[in-house]
């Protein structure tokens, strides 16, 4: 079983360029996240999806733009990277809430900006 | 605003011991709380979700308690390994949302 994937794993990039970073799940889950993970600051929320065709902003979404392709696909977009960007993103999905709120984490993707 | 902290930020055992980690939210209406494992470079594993009305919830050599009232949840690893070395993350999910907001973390190193 697959669980969530992401796509790159690594990518560097130079201020301004842009970039994709793509996630998809096959557990069938109705929601997907995106969080980033810097040091000494724990997980931060980004973009949230509730459902296909939903999209909700989270604590930190100045920057990025989501799109929920389809109910396995979550993009993360960033139009124009800037050094604060640098980071680790994590993609994830569970069920919308409940005793089946568990939510399960990609690999990650590790982006530095230069 | 829901804000979570993890006391201690690391914290170093020798194998077999029993120890405990601390949680703690600011605001008590929440919907879950979660504990997750992360490995260095990898992703995060959930360990155990204890429901809002729940007191606690146990999985092997683990056992999760949620007290709402203080704003407190603490992991118990009973005997523990070096395989337990990793950080351990608590998330707790504000209002009838799962959109977790997580503590920075406690770094455990189990020592052989």
């Amino acid at each position: 079983n697959a669980g969530v994937t992401q796509t790159p794993k690594f990518q560097v990039l130079k201020t301004g360029q842009s970039m994709t970073l793509q996630c998809a799940q096959d557990m069938n889950h109705n929601s997907m996240y995106w969080y980033r993970q810097d040091p000494g600051m724990g997980l931060r929320l980004i973009y949230y999806s509730a459902s296909e065709g939903t999209t909700d902003k989270g604590e930190v979404p100045n920057g990025y733009n989501v799109s929920r392709l389809n109910k396995r696909e979550f993009s993360l977009r960033l139009e124009s990277a800037a050094p604060s960007q640098t980071s680790v993103y994590f993609c994830a999905s569970s069920f919308p809430t409940g005793d089946t709120g568990e939510l399960f984490f990609g690999e990650g993707s590790r982006l530095t900006v230069l | 605003k829901q804000e979570v902290t993890q006391i201690p930020a690391a914290l170093s055992v020798p194998e077999g011991e029993n120890l405990v980690l601390n949680c703690s939210f600011t605001d008590s209406a929440i919907y879950n709380l979660q504990w997750f494992r992360q490995d260095p470079g990898k992703g995060l594993t959930s360990l155990l979700l204890i429901q809002s009305s729940q007191r606690e919830q146990t999985s092997g050599r683990l056992n999760a308690s949620l007290d709402k009232s203080s704003g407190r949840s603490t992991l118990y690893i009973a005997a523990s390994q070096p395989g337990d070395s990793a950080t351990y993350l608590c998330a707790s999910s504000p209002g009838a949302t799962n959109k977790l907001i997580f503590g920075t973390g406690t770094l455990l190193a189990v020592q052989p």
